[in-house]
């Protein structure tokens, strides 16, 4: 079983409507990260997270640390949202990413 | 900011040719520095670790005398894939390691996609 789990594995959306991806982990962590890959490749860090909650523009994280759990928001979404979204976690004492599966999202106009 | 550059970002070459990939973080200073492999719609997967001034670190079932790892500065590391053939066709990554606010992170580079004749 994959240490960190993420759902749902493909999501299509409405312009607009809001979105939420979970990400589950299942080891002691220093950070979460949720990160976006563009169809291009390249890959944009846009949350690192070890409690609580992070907001950016439209893009909201959260993670609760006893339920080793975390979901990234994103509000009124637009057709460049559409990506792939990857939570990833640095375990304690160590540097080294652990992926989950991503998510592909689809925002049609 | 935190940016890292890697270049080429295509390349072809002929099977049986080495392709060097550098690695670059242009604004910050990075210990570490990690390089990835990815398949179409799949994850990142680890190759391996660079640190400045020492081996490399690579993943089981890498082969690290088909993939050459080397770690000059603290702002370059590269990746040769030598000998290529058409199965080393991939997407590669590089990331440069950054400690901020206590916490380990990771800053990636576009990639490389390499395609093998």
């Amino acid at each position: 079983k994959n240490e960190v789990e993420q759902s749902p594995q493909n999501l299509t959306a409405q312009e607009g409507e809001f979105i939420t991806i979970n990400c589950s982990y299942s080891v002691g962590i220093s950070a979460l990260h949720w990160l976006q890959q563009h169809p291009g490749g390249g890959i944009v860090s846009l949350f690192m997270l070890s409690s609580g909650k992070k907001k950016h523009g439209r893009l909201i994280a959260t993670i609760n640390i006893q339920e080793k759990h975390s979901s990234l928001h994103i509000t009124a979404s637009h057709p460049r949202d559409s990506a792939v979204y990857i939570c990833a976690v640095t375990k304690v004492g160590g540097n080294q990413f652990y992926f989950g599966t991503g998510t592909s999202l689809t925002v049609i106009p | 900011g935190a940016v890292v550059s890697q270049h080429p970002s295509r390349v072809i070459c002929k099977s049986g040719t080495s392709v060097k990939i550098e690695c670059r973080s242009l604004d910050f200073q990075a210990t570490t520095m990690f390089w990835y492999r990815q398949f179409p719609k799949q994850s990142l997967m680890l190759m391996a670790t660079s640190n400045e001034g020492s081996k490399a670190t690579y993943e089981q079932g890498v082969e690290k005398d088909k993939f050459l790892i080397n770690h000059a500065s603290l702002t370059l590391s590269t990746l040769t894939v030598t000998s290529a053939h058409p199965e080393d066709s991939s997407f590669y990554i590089c990331s440069a390691g950054k400690r901020e606010r206590g916490t380990d992170t990771q800053y990636f580079g576009p990639g490389t996609r390499l395609t093998v004749l």
